[in-house]
Parts: structure tokens; C-alpha cells; sequence
């Protein structure tokens, strides 16, 4: 079965330091794993995302993660939070690319 | 750059009364979606459909909800005889390709059952 558990519904950061957002995921086969970030009254955009090849992804915006098998984690870091960052946090596994799992999210709040 | 588009944004409804969800996918898009989040919980997934049938559903998708692609642009959720714990925001995505992994999601419709 697929699941996706993300440590912290809430994180706070002082503006100018490393983001850090937790996602560890459960996954039968390789799975495909996401990051998605919600602003208000906004859909789901895609930020990165995993399938095959390099464990460590880039996407938009600065934001990186990197899959780590071992540890059955995807955690996404930014090194230096932008108060524009504010906004809710999604990881996602999905095995087919066909229906994804999403986690309770992650809300960042960047403190200046 | 293109985007999914729902509407309405927000939709408050009576107990009992059946709601349509609605939502335009990418033009050139072949695989549709309906998500749910209730406040609070995960985004959970509903149902997807491809070829003008439903490919996959959740156990959340029983007989009160059904999807309709009726003009080959629109992608409707209806809910029949909706009951208050049906009250969430509803997401709608759409995908290019089997072999496309990313899914693009629209901005969602929030519906409150009174």
C-alpha cells in the first residue's frame, strides 16, 4: 500500500534560513514521488518531482529534495527561505504515475 | 501558460441536494482526476477516467458520486444527495500522456453542505 507521512503540519523559518520540510513515504515497487506547493486560493503547482535517475531533483523556485531509498524519505530543503515561500506543502508518492497519495501537507511560514 | 480551471470556487449546498462540480482540463490532456481534501486531512484520491470511462475509482467514489465528460472539454463531478461530511474542497487535475507523470490540478472548488 502507498502512504505518505509528512513530520510537521506547521514550520516556521526566519527569512534567509535553510527551508527544510520532512516526507517519508511507503511504496510496494520504485515508487514516483512529488512536491507540491498550494498559495492561497490557488491550485496545486508542481514544484519537483522524482520518477528515475538522479536521486537529488531540482525544481522552481530553489527548491530541491532528494530520494533516498534507505530511508524511504523524499525531504524537500531550500537553502535560504524567501518570504515569498509562505504557502501549504504536499509530497506525493505514486507507483502507476496514475493516482496519487498525498500527505496532510506542511505549512512554511517565513518570518522576517 | 496553459491551466485546469474549476468552478465554481466555493459552493454551499443544502443536505440532501445534488451538486456538479465542474472543471475545463488541458486542452491536449487525455487522463482526468477528482480529488477531495476535508479540512484538515490529506488529499485523497477519488476517481480518474480516461477514453470516456472511469479507469480507477477510491472506495470514497460509491454510488452517490458520478463523472461526465459530455463535450469533450468539460469534466464534471456530480455528487448526489449530499450529506454534510461531503463538505471539502475538491480538486480537479488532468494529465497528457500514460507515460506523463506529473499531474496539473486546478485551483480547486470549496463545497459546504448545510
Amino acid at each position: 500500500a502507498q502512504s505518505v507521512t509528512q513530520l510537521g503540519s506547521h514550520v516556521s523559518v526566519s527569512e534567509g534560513a535553510l527551508v527544510l520540510l520532512r516526507c517519508n513515504y511507503s511504496s510496494s515497487v520504485p515508487p514516483y514521488l512529488f512536491w507540491y506547493v498550494q498559495y492561497p486560493n490557488q491550485g496545486l503547482q508542481l514544484l519537483l518531482k522524482y520518477t528515475t535517475g538522479a536521486t537529488l531533483v531540482k525544481g522552481i523556485n530553489g527548491f530541491e529534495a532528494e530520494f533516498k531509498k534507505s530511508e524511504t524519505s523524499f525531504h524537500l530543503t531550500k537553502p535560504s527561505a524567501h518570504m515569498s515561500d509562505a504557502a501549504e506543502y504536499f509530497c506525493a508518492v505514486s507507483e502507476t504515475g496514475n493516482q496519487f497519495y498525498f500527505g496532510t501537507g506542511t505549512s512554511l511560514t517565513v518570518i522576517p | 501558460e496553459p491551466e485546469v480551471t474549476q468552478t465554481p470556487s466555493h459552493q454551499v449546498t443544502q443536505m440532501g441536494q445534488e451538486v456538479i462540480l465542474r472543471c475545463v482540463p488541458i486542452s491536449n490532456h487525455l487522463y482526468f482526476y477528482w480529488y477531495r481534501q476535508i479540512l484538515g486531512q490529506k488529499v485523497e484520491f477519488l476517481v480518474s477516467f480516461y477514453n470516456n470511462e472511469i479507469s480507477e475509482k477510491s472506495e470514497i467514489f460509491d454510488d452517490q458520486f458520478s463523472v461526465e465528460r459530455p463535450d469533450g472539454s468539460n469534466f464534471t463531478l456530480k455528487i448526489r444527495s449530499t450529506k454534510l461530511e461531503d463538505s471539502a474542497m475538491y480538486f480537479c487535475a488532468s494529465k497528457g500522456s500514460t507515460f506523463n507523470t506529473e499531474a496539473f490540478f486546478g485551483q480547486g472548488t470549496r463545497l459546504t453542505v448545510v
